[in-house]
């Protein structure tokens, strides 16, 4: 039971580097999610896809930009990594409103 | 827009000693309400769920009881294990597709 996927588990990146996480679920949800945890804050909305082919802003998208490839995947990235980007970032899928949702096992990113 | 207000951790608690972790609300409409339990350098996992009003959700001998009127979804276990330690965080449904977050709650328990 894969649920969802993320890659890279860990990253370093040094500032003013660009990368890409990766998330895929196959479990044909239709809404995917991608979250950010720093200690003190809970879990904050970056970006989410309610279907496949549209994207909306969450609490916090400054930096930050997202593709949703197709139904399964999900990607997050930033252009130009800044220290204040270190967090552990999650990625979530659900299948439609008011149903809970299954969280990946999160990329602990780090920003030199 | 919506918000979820948890009590601030860290709680400590003896071993088989009993748990309660606040949590309340405010949304529009009829929210579903979730309770995540995350382990330590893992993801965060379902606990247990409510989708109306007066719905008790149960996992694991936790329980929650959703309360419209005083928009609170409380997290009780009558007794706690060393191995409930763990980060716990209360969630809404609302907003259209969005899922809203309280900031957490670690528990630690000890013998």
């Amino acid at each position: 039971n894969a649920g969802v996927t993320q890659t890279p588990k860990f990253q370093v990146l040094k500032t003013g580097q660009s990368m890409t996480l990766q998330c895929a679920q196959d479990m044909n949800h239709n809404s995917m999610y991608w979250y950010r945890q720093d200690p003190g804050m809970g879990l904050r909305l970056i970006y989410y896809s309610a279907s496949e082919g549209t994207t909306d802003k969450g609490e916090v998208p400054n930096g930050y930009n997202v593709s949703r490839l197709n139904k399964r995947e999900f990607s997050l990235r930033l252009e130009s990594a800044a220290p204040s980007q270190t967090s552990v970032y999650f990625c979530a899928s659900r299948d439609r409103a008011f149903t809970e949702a299954f969280f990946g096992q999160g990329t602990r990113l780090t920003v030199v | 827009g919506n918000s979820v207000t948890q009590m601030e951790g860290p709680v400590t608690l003896s071993e088989e000693a009993f748990l309660t972790i606040n949590c309340t609300y405010t949304a529009t409409g009829y929210p579903s309400l979730f309770w995540y339990v995350q382990y330590p350098g893992e993801g965060l996992q379902l606990l247990l769920k409510a989708t109306k009003a007066d719905d008790k959700g149960s996992n694991k001998g936790f329980e929650a009881t959703y309360r419209k009127e005083t928009t609170s979804f409380h997290l009780e276990k009558g007794s706690v294990q060393v191995s409930d330690s763990a980060v716990y965080f209360c969630a809404s449904t609302g907003g259209g597709n969005k899922l809203t977050f309280g900031t957490g709650t670690q528990l630690k328990v000890e013998l």
